[in-house]
Order: C-alpha cells, then sequence, then structure tokens
C-alpha cells in the first residue's frame, strides 16, 4: 500500500477562523489526491480533486472559496477550510492514488484524517 | 453520475459464520471496485478490490465476486472473528489515478463472540 500522513489529527478553532490540513504522500509522488468529509455513522463524501500544479476539481455543492485545496508538489496536498463555522465540523480525509512508481493508479490509500471542531 | 448502494445497513454474526455484504452499481464504465474496513474513529483501510475483467478474487478468509452483467458485487468473509467487527465500504469507479471512486453508505457488521 502506500503511506499518507496527515496533519493536525484533530483541531478545534473558533467560528470565524481558517484552518489548514495538510495531506502528505509519504512514500511515492500522488500526482491526484482526493478530499473528504465523512459525518459521524456516515459514508464518505468527495469534496474535491486535488491534481498537482493545477486547481482542484470541486463536487456540485462544495464552495471553492471556502474549501482552498492546494497541491503545490507531488507529495503535498492541503486543504483550508476558511471562515469556519460550527456546521463545517467533521472529519476530513484525504487519500492518495498509487500513480506513480509501484503503483496501478488505482487504488486508493487514505490518511489517518483530521477530525475538525468548529465552536 | 454514479450510484452506489449497499446492502444491509447492519449485519451482526456469530463468530465462526460468514458474513456477506452487496452493492449494486449504475455505471456500466465502472471497472474498479474497491471495499474498505473502517474501524470507529480510523481511516478507511483497503482489504480487497477487484477490476472487471475478473469475476472472483479471494484473500484468505475475504473474496470478492463481480457481476458486470447484473451491476452488482459481494464482499464475502469467512470464519468471522469479532475483529473483524467494523464499518465496510464498498465503492466503484471507472478507474485509473483521475477517476473518482464513489462509495455506498456502509455496512456495520458486527461479528458477537
Amino acid at each position: 500500500g502506500a503511506v499518507v500522513s496527515q496533519h493536525p489529527s484533530r483541531v478545534i478553532c473558533k467560528s470565524g477562523t481558517s484552518v489548514k490540513i495538510e495531506c502528505r504522500s509519504l512514500d511515492f509522488q500522488a500526482t491526484t489526491m482526493f478530499w473528504y468529509r465523512q459525518f459521524p455513522k456516515k459514508s464518505l463524501m468527495l469534496m474535491a480533486t486535488s491534481n498537482e500544479g493545477s486547481k482542484a476539481t470541486y463536487e456540485q455543492g462544495v464552495e471553492k472559496d471556502k474549501f482552498l485545496i492546494n497541491h503545490a508538489s507531488l507529495t503535498l496536498s492541503t486543504l483550508t477550510v476558511t471562515s469556519a463555522h460550527p456546521e463545517d465540523s467533521s472529519f476530513y480525509i484525504c487519500s492518495v492514488t498509487t500513480s506513480g512508481r509501484g503503483g496501478t493508479g488505482y487504488e486508493q490509500y487514505f490518511g489517518p484524517g483530521t477530525r475538525l471542531t468548529v465552536t | 453520475g454514479e450510484n452506489v448502494e449497499q446492502h444491509p445497513s447492519t449485519l451482526s454474526v456469530q463468530e465462526g459464520d460468514s458474513a456477506v455484504i452487496k452493492c449494486t452499481y449504475s455505471d456500466s464504465a465502472s471497472n474498479y471496485f474497491p471495499w474498505y474496513k473502517q474501524e470507529l474513529g480510523k481511516r478507511p483501510q483497503l482489504i480487497i478490490d477487484i477490476r472487471s475483467n475478473v469475476g472472483e478474487k479471494k484473500d484468505q478468509r475475504i473474496a470478492v465476486t463481480l457481476n458486470k452483467t447484473a451491476k452488482h458485487f459481494s464482499l464475502h468473509i469467512t470464519e468471522t472473528q469479532p475483529e473483524d467487527s467494523a464499518v465496510y465500504f464498498c465503492a466503484a469507479s471507472r478507474g485509473g489515478s483521475n477517476y473518482k471512486l464513489t462509495f455506498g453508505k456502509g455496512t456495520l457488521l458486527t461479528v458477537n463472540p
């Protein structure tokens, strides 16, 4: 598989502040990463596809100005939740596809997730 | 777009019994079908996957079958153990690094000792 890290694992912030979440691919080059959010006891909902060196592709209904994605290198993608509100509280998870060396491009491996709580 | 239905939403079995989870998909162009196991508060873990050029794949106690004509695929877990208790998600994709996964709603599997 692939090793994917996320930072921070947990964050609590006040309403109106911005929070940045990092997703790192530790052992291969990831041209594509995905960002999901997951509510308690629910499935994973894709927010956006992050492509290295280009703009992210957002799913319908996801506000691109609120959820800023930057994929600046082949090992790092960041998700910034701007002007966070309590309804943004959720579990945010990134994934990478193994399109690099040793991978087939089909499998997706997930980071450990970031629990965001907005008070 | 793709739509993936998963059943049942909850499944309770006795240790040693088999468990079967079923999914259907709508996009005939989908050709990659992974299964993930997620324990509470943890990341989803890829446990097995299948591509549309095969009908069945097995890895120890876990197997996945695919019926492309009927657009459904299933996860089979034999000789269940308490540590198999988790939420299982099926997903479908057109494959490749740029194609997104569409997930089912998940099945909470409880294996009673």
